[in-house]
């Protein structure tokens, strides 16, 4: 089973860039990696995914090297308001038993 | 809002009650999730559903029973359990397939805060 590896927690100060890396040595081919953003009292929220190179919607940035053992999520000038967890997912195409949640990463925007 | 409903928000049981846990969904979709989620552990799946049909339980012990009488409606039925048991227990649809791919993205509900005496 492909298991993530993040770090636990990271600062940063509104309208910085933050990147999040996460590390999934064994992925597996069909694996997708997706990121979740979870606030207090809340449920995750979807925020992006991707199989390989970059995706990019309205709220971040994902990079996937080639290798695919790694991935960066990318959010373009925090604010307070991205202050949460962080999730690195990697999802096994073809079958339910494989969502497998990383411990994710605690964001704190400072003003 | 998520589209995703989960009632009671906060429960409080002792070890010999019987309590259940509700799920709706306004989405439209076909496979449901339940999810433990502890402090300073990751996010756990329990229990999945994909039309209705039981696909996975991730050896969630016998006094959790789930329930997915139709594609809108999960239920987690509790007895017995213990205080370990407490945590944020969520639920979450997706588009679902019949094949059971799974790279369709979650919605998450606001969860259960379930603390067991």
């Amino acid at each position: 089973l492909a298991k993530t590896t993040q770090p636990i927690s990271m600062d940063s100060y509104e309208g910085q860039e933050v990147n999040i890396t996460c590390s999934h040595n064994n992925i597996a081919t069909n694996d997708y990696i997706t990121w979740y953003q979870q606030f207090p009292s809340q449920g995750p929220r979807f925020i992006i995914q991707g199989y390989k190179t970059k995706v990019t919607n309205e709220v971040a940035s994902l990079f996937i090297p080639a290798d695919r053992k790694s991935s960066t999520l990318s959010l373009p000038r925090v604010s307070l308001s991205d202050t949460a967890v962080y999730y690195c997912l990697v999802v096994l195409s073809g079958g339910y038993n494989k969502l497998i949640f990383g411990a994710g990463t605690r964001l704190a925007v400072h003003p | 809002e998520t589209g995703v409903t989960q009632t009671p928000r906060h429960l409080v049981m002792g070890m010999t009650n019987k309590k259940s846990l509700k799920c709706e969904q306004h989405l439209g979709h076909n496979a449901m999730y339940w999810y433990k989620q502890s402090a300073k552990k990751p996010l756990e799946l329990m229990f999945v559903y994909n039309f209705k049909e039981q696909t996975e339980n991730n050896s969630v012990p016998s006094r959790f029973s789930p329930e997915c009488p139709n594609s809108s409606h999960l239920f987690l039925h509790l007895h017995t359990l213990q205080p370990e048991d407490s945590a944020l227990y969520l639920c979450a649809s997706s588009l679902g397939t019949s094949g059971g791919a799974i790279t369709d993205t979650q919605y998450f509900g606001p969860g259960t805060r379930l603390t067991v005496l």
